[in-house]
């Protein structure tokens, strides 16, 4: 089945770059998504990427999508401690708006000042 | 601007009990789904709906029962608790609408089942 895998852990110092690793399966997602999870809340969306795209930027943020070996990475440039949370990679299966997702394990990024 | 609300936000529950983990969204969302989430596990998909009177299974619905009477309401039963389903549930709504198929989470409750 449709799997999506990513490191657990991810520490870095505070003003450096993060680069967190995903690699999924299913190659024909739409999109693919960046979720973040605060501590004690739910996923929020943080960006998204689709699939015939190969990069895309946000502010502080820049998505790489590398189609051919089925893998995506979330660049933080300027890490600040308000980034430190889970980070899920996901992509989205379906014929469908999205409605069914696989989610990987979640990289849990620290940032030390 | 309520969102995607869950309740109760903690329980905790004896092997052989049922318990009902309520969702509600209030954006008119058709499609919801519930979450599990366990450590190094990330998100298991339980049960979903893509509309009023019609549910279906995800990849874990073993011991969990649900219904969707309504576009708001969308509860997960626990028909009897087992020690395996301690973990933290994650209610979740989506929309033809909503750009780029984005899901919105509630803020998770945590069971713990004894």
């Amino acid at each position: 089945g449709e799997d999506v895998e990513q490191s657990l852990f991810l520490s870095v110092r505070e003003g450096d770059s993060s680069v967190i690793n995903c690699t999924y399966t299913d190659s024909s997602s739409t999109y693919l998504y960046w979720y973040k999870q605060e501590p004690g809340a739910g996923l929020q969306l943080l960006t998204y990427i689709f699939s015939n795209m190969d990069m895309k930027q946000d502010q502080r943020l820049t998505v790489l999508l590398n189609k051919k070996d089925k893998h995506l990475s979330l660049r933080i440039a300027d890490t600040q401690t308000g980034d430190s949370a889970i980070y899920f990679c996901a992509e989205s299966i379906g014929d469908n708006y999205g409605q069914n997702f696989v989610f990987g394990p979640g990289t849990r990024l620290s940032v030390l000042p | 601007n309520a969102g995607v609300t869950q309740t109760p936000k903690f329980q905790v529950l004896k092997t052989g009990q049922s318990m009902t983990l309520q969702c509600a969204q209030d954006m008119n969302h058709e499609y919801m789904s519930w979450y599990r989430q366990d450590p190094g596990m990330g998100l298991r998909l339980i049960h979903y709906s893509v509309g009023a009177g019609i549910t279906d299974q995800g990849e874990v619905p073993n011991g969990y029962n649900v219904s969707r009477s309504t576009t708001e309401d969308f509860p997960l039963r626990l028909l009897s608790a087992a020690p395996s389903q301690t973990s933290v549930y994650f209610c979740a709504s989506s929309s033809s609408r909503t750009f780029a198929g984005e899901l919105f989470f509630g803020e998770g409750s945590r069971l713990t089942v004894l």
